[in-house]
């Protein structure tokens, strides 16, 4: 399949270990944030949001983080997996406001078997 | 398969030739989006409707793009006279919501285009 994206920062991680993808959002009048999932070729498949009136919010395997202060969120994922091997973006949307998703630039995560 | 789907997967077409794209959203989704990904980017907003109405619709949409709901059901992409700077990934994605709810959008497998 089609890369994604060719030069995106890169985490690798061992099978079985943790992994934390960070993102920095850019308007600080944004109060929905969602975690993307992109595999090469596909679209990209929905995997965790959070609201602005929490800074924490947990999935299966994946807990997102919201820091409003700095403007920072953050995705863990538990015993990553060589099916978490992807490209990872963060979307922020205003409540209210224009309905189209921002998306951050995105971190290609890779699991070493 | 209940998701969102596009037609087609991959399109390869000449500068200054016409192309289309199709998106079928969610079946009970009453809002659309369209969106541009170029490599080593995240998508990029080109335009919204909600039902048949175009809402909104980006910088990005040129002149030459130009997309449609008719019956608030699938939408078309259309670019008139591609331009190699046109080549990227399309993507439609589709959401359920009110003006009281949050915007969880689903998103379709996209469409490749290629301009030569």
């Amino acid at each position: 399949g089609e890369s994604v994206g060719l030069h995106l920062p890169t985490l690798s991680v061992q099978e079985g270990d943790n992994s934390i993808i960070n993102c920095a959002y850019s308007n600080s009048a944004s109060d929905y944030f969602i975690w993307y999932k992109q595999e090469s070729g596909k679209g990209p498949q929905f995997i965790i949001d959070i609201r602005s009136n929490m800074d924490k919010r947990q999935g299966q395997r994946v807990t997102v983080l919201l820091n409003k202060t700095v403007k920072h969120l953050s995705l863990q994922i538990a015993a990553t997996q060589p099916g978490d091997s992807a490209v990872y973006f963060c979307a922020e949307n205003i409540f209210g406001g224009r309905r189209a998703l921002t998306f951050g630039s995105g971190t290609r995560l890779q699991v070493q078997p | 398969d209940t998701g969102v789907s596009q037609d087609p997967r991959h399109k390869i077409t000449k500068r200054g030739q016409n192309v289309t794209f199709r998106c079928d959203p969610i079946s009970e989704h009453n809002r659309l989006y369209w969106y541009r990904q170029t490599l080593g980017q995240g998508p990029e907003f080109l335009t919204y409707f909600q039902n048949e109405a175009q809402l909104e619709k980006s910088r990005l949409l040129s002149d030459r793009f130009s997309a449609e709901r008719p019956k608030g059901s699938f939408s078309t992409l259309e670019i008139q006279r591609t331009e190699q700077g046109d080549s990227a990934m399309y993507l439609c994605a589709s959401s359920q919501g009110t003006s009281a709810s949050y915007n969880e959008q689903f998103f379709g497998p996209g469409t490749r285009l290629t301009v030569l």
